[in-house]
């Protein structure tokens, strides 16, 4: 059963500072990995989408990276603002046509002015 | 990107009544929805599937005649949560799959319900 983990749970950083987070997932045979950023009480935002043949996906200030064999993920915030405080969810689809997005519980950022 | 609502954003009800939920994808046809919960400081878990035209299939631990899923249109998906009770209050998100579909297919989230059961 394909599972996903985040690290740091939360995490607190002065504004400007350059910030990773990590995502793991147990079983390498995924479609797609998305990383999603959640406001408090609000739905989800789509940050950035790698496909399985992909690395790495840039947004901005935002550089997500992938590692399939070895079932990992990062994402990168560079010179970080307090605009950037949320929880950003890793979530990975499976090599199944159709089927749902299996979350991490997501790490919660807070960025200090 | 492409867009899906959800309706009601918030609602509170009193323990036993019923509540619906209504999802829609309003510029692209949706084959399938998927309907999640997150409880406080917990990630979303799926708890059913929702395809046009055909029964959900529910994940395990979710009880089909407690949350009822209707998948009548290619734009529309509604969940009813029957006989509401506290342990019910949650977040309730959908997301709509492009009927499409393709290399780089995507599940667009709508913004999320707040049931609040009292």
């Amino acid at each position: 059963k394909q599972e996903v983990t985040q690290i740091p749970a939360a995490l607190s950083v002065p504004e400007g500072e350059n910030l990773v987070l990590n995502c793991s997932f147990t079983d390498s045979a995924i479609y797609n990995l998305q990383w999603f950023r959640q406001d408090p009480g609000k739905g989800l935002t789509s940050l950035l989408l790698i496909q399985s043949s992909q690395r790495e996906q840039t947004s901005g200030r935002l550089n997500a990276s992938l590692d399939k064999s070895s079932g990992r993920s990062t994402l990168y915030i560079a010179a970080s603002q307090p605009g950037d405080s949320a929880t950003y969810l890793c979530a990975v689809r499976l090599r199944v046509p159709g089927t749902a997005l299996i979350f991490g519980k997501g790490t919660t950022l807070s960025v200090s002015s | 990107g492409a867009v899906v609502s959800q309706h009601p954003s918030r609602v509170i009800c009193k323990s036993g009544t019923s509540v619906k939920i209504e999802c829609r994808s309003l510029d692209f046809q949706a084959t399938t929805m998927f309907w999640y919960r997150q409880f406080p400081k917990q990630s979303l878990m799926l708890m059913a599937t929702s395809n046009e035209g055909s029964k959900a299939t529910y994940e395990q631990g979710v009880e089909k005649d407690k949350f009822l899923i209707n998948h009548a249109s290619l734009t529309l998906s509604t969940l009813t949560v029957t006989s509401a009770h506290p342990e019910d209050s949650s977040f309730y998100i959908c997301s709509a799959r492009q009927a499409s579909g393709g290399a780089t297919e995507t599940q667009y989230f709508g913004p999320g319900t707040r049931l609040l059961v009292l």
